[in-house]
Order: C-alpha cells, then sequence, then structure tokens
C-alpha cells in the first residue's frame, strides 16, 4: 500500500497565525483528500486534490504529484480550527491510506 | 450534500455479543468501506464493499464480516465481540474506484466490558 506521512505531528499556535501542513506520499495517486476530524470524531471533507491548488476561505491546499507532496494552508488560525488533519491517498479505490495526522491547537 | 449516516453515536456492549454497526449513504454510491481508528495506529481499513453483495477484506478483517445487501448500506459485524475490538469505527462511502471524493460518516464508539 500506500505510506503517508504528515508533518509536524503536533502544532501549537497562536489565533491569527498562519500554518503549512505537510503530507508526503510514497507512490502515485489519483486521489489525494484532506480531512479534519472534529472533537466528536467525524471525519470533515476539506479538499478533494489529486493535484493543482484549491482555497476555500482561509484554507487552501497544494498537491505536487510528480513529486509526491501535498500541503495545506491554514491562514489566520481561529480555536475552532483546532483538531486533528488527516490526509489520506489512494491509486486503486479500494482503499484510502491516512497519515498519521497533525494535531493542531490554536489558542487565543 | 452528501450525507453517510451512521447507526450509534456510541455503544457499549458486552464480551461475546454479537454487534451490528450500520452504515446508510444517500448519494447512491457504488464503494462503501469501514475503518476503525485508535491511538497510536491510525486509521485502518477492514473491509470495502464496491457493490451489492460485493466485499473485499481490508488489512485488518480478522473477527469481522460485512454485509451489503442493499447499495445503500453496508453493516459491519462483530461476531463475538472482544475488549480487543473497543475502537472508534468510522464508515465512509465513495461513487467510484479511486477518483471520486470519499465521504465519512460521524464514527461509533464502541466500547467492549
Amino acid at each position: 500500500g500506500i505510506q503517508v506521512e504528515q508533518s509536524p505531528p503536533d502544532l501549537i499556535l497562536q489565533e491569527g497565525a498562519n500554518s503549512t501542513l505537510r503530507c508526503n506520499f510514497s507512490d502515485s495517486v489519483n486521489n489525494l483528500q484532506w480531512f479534519h476530524q472534529n472533537p466528536w470524531g467525524q471525519l470533515i471533507n476539506l479538499f478533494y486534490i489529486p493535484s493543482g491548488t484549491k482555497q476555500n476561505g482561509r484554507l487552501s491546499a497544494t498537491t505536487v504529484a510528480t513529486e509526491r507532496y501535498s500541503l495545506l494552508y491554514i491562514s489566520s488560525s481561529q480555536t475552532t480550527d483546532s483538531g486533528v488533519y488527516f490526509c489520506a491517498a489512494s491509486n486503486t479505490g479500494n482503499q484510502f491510506y491516512f497519515g498519521t495526522g497533525t494535531s493542531l491547537t490554536v489558542i487565543p | 450534500d452528501v450525507k453517510v449516516t451512521q447507526s450509534s453515536r456510541y455503544l457499549v456492549k458486552r464480551t461475546g455479543e454479537k454487534v451490528f454497526l450500520e452504515c446508510v449513504q444517500d448519494m447512491d454510491h457504488e464503494n462503501m468501506f469501514w475503518y476503525r481508528q485508535d491511538p497510536g495506529l491510525g486509521l485502518r481499513l477492514i473491509y470495502f464493499s464496491y457493490d451489492v453483495k460485493m466485499k473485499e477484506k481490508g488489512d485488518i478483517p480478522e473477527g469481522y464480516s460485512v454485509s451489503r445487501e442493499k447499495k445503500e448500506r453496508f453493516s459491519l459485524i462483530l461476531e463475538s465481540a472482544s475488549t480487543n475490538q473497543t475502537s472508534m469505527y468510522l464508515c465512509a462511502s465513495s461513487f467510484d474506484r479511486g477518483y471520486t471524493e470519499a465521504f465519512f460518516g460521524q464514527g461509533t464508539r464502541l466500547t467492549v466490558v
């Protein structure tokens, strides 16, 4: 299967700060997604981004498929951004391989 | 919006019980998945289904079975629950293999005592 590595594992930010989360994957993919896991455990879809760049409000993501990495940018962070961020990759559709996540804490 | 609904958010069951976790999606998706999430181990695939009555084992199928009699519903069955099956269970669905976005349910926290 695909090995997915996320960094950093933990991140503490002051409210208003910007951050970059990284996801490296070991093989070519046709599906790359970013999720935010809320405090109740649900995985919320942030981006479906097998390649290119997308933006949604304060969040944006870039995937460079040829170099096998993806970045999630969070600007002007808010306390509600706290939680665990996962990236997941697939090249078969039979399963999605998850990284171990980045735990983000935003303090007021 | 795509909606994936798991039947329970929290469950407490006794060792040896037969446990059913239900998942329903409302977007006519072909694929459905069951994952479990454990601290330090991340999300691991238990079973995958790509069509009605079709299933494939994931990385950790031991102790589990699944049922997909209708396209919208995918059930995970713990034949005889054990304490090492205490975990967070997450169901997901996607439209077809590999090329479309996956959506997750709210999760079921199962405790086996």
